[in-house]
């Protein structure tokens, strides 16, 4: 099984501060994580991927995240953060261990609100 | 457009009617997905495609719902006998190959359809 945990549901920053955006993960095997922003009535964008390699990977907008294989984790990050930043953000897994599967499973999301 | 395609974007229908969703995925993508994303909650996988052949719909909550994806392009998403818990966001979401390879192409979605149901 391949769970996300993301156990904070709102994240409030102000301009141009540093943000973090925590995330968790469980998978049998070796995972695949990714983030996705998503706006108001509208569908997910893919922010950035962890596939293999530098555990630091950097994404669209800015944004960076660190795998952390002993912690379970793929923190979202950004050292300065914008009003238009303020979306809703989801981390998501694939266990690639599990031959054929190829579905994500997300996280509750995180509302991110950065204040002016 | 280039991007994936959902219609309606709204749905309002009775409690025990059937409803179809259309999606168009980006041209030439291979693998097509379906999520339900419920209030507050993250998207929840149902169904998977590649070109036609649906490979897995282990996250199908019930026989009610059905997918099909007959010429490897355009997917319907069906929901038979609604009910009131069949309200959500439905999204679609296409990448441009399958297996390993597609790891590297990220799932592109469209804004999905909102259920209603009364």
């Amino acid at each position: 099984a391949q769970s996300v945990a993301q156990p904070e549901d709102q994240v409030n920053v102000a301009e141009g501060n540093p943000l973090t955006v925590k995330c968790t993960y469980s998978v049998s095997g070796n995972p695949y994580l990714f983030w996705y922003v998503q706006y108001p009535n509208r569908g997910l964008q893919f922010l950035l991927k962890y596939i293999t390699g530098d555990n630091l990977v950097k994404g669209s907008y800015g944004f960076e995240a660190e795998f952390n294989k002993s912690q379970t984790s793929f923190h979202l990050k950004k050292p300065s953060a914008l009003v238009s930043d303020s979306a809703l953000y989801f981390c998501a897994v694939r266990d690639i261990s599990n031959f054929g599967n190829e579905k994500l499973t997300f996280g509750t999301g995180t509302r991110l609100t950065i204040i002016p | 457009g280039a991007g994936v395609s959902q219609s309606p974007r709204y749905k309002v229908a009775k409690r025990g009617q059937d409803v179809a969703l259309r999606c168009d995925p980006i041209s030439g993508h291979v693998s097509l997905f379906w999520y339900q994303q419920a209030l507050g909650q993250g998207p929840e996988f149902l169904t998977y495609f590649q070109n036609e052949a649906q490979l897995d719909k282990s996250g199908l909550p019930s026989d009610r719902f059905f997918a099909e994806r007959p010429e490897g392009s355009v997917s319907t998403l069906k929901i038979q006998r609604t009910q009131q818990e069949d309200s959500a966001v439905y999204l679609c979401a296409s990448s441009l190959v399958h297996g390993d390879r597609g790891l590297w192409q990220p799932q592109h979605f469209g804004d999905g359809t909102r259920l209603s149901i009364l």
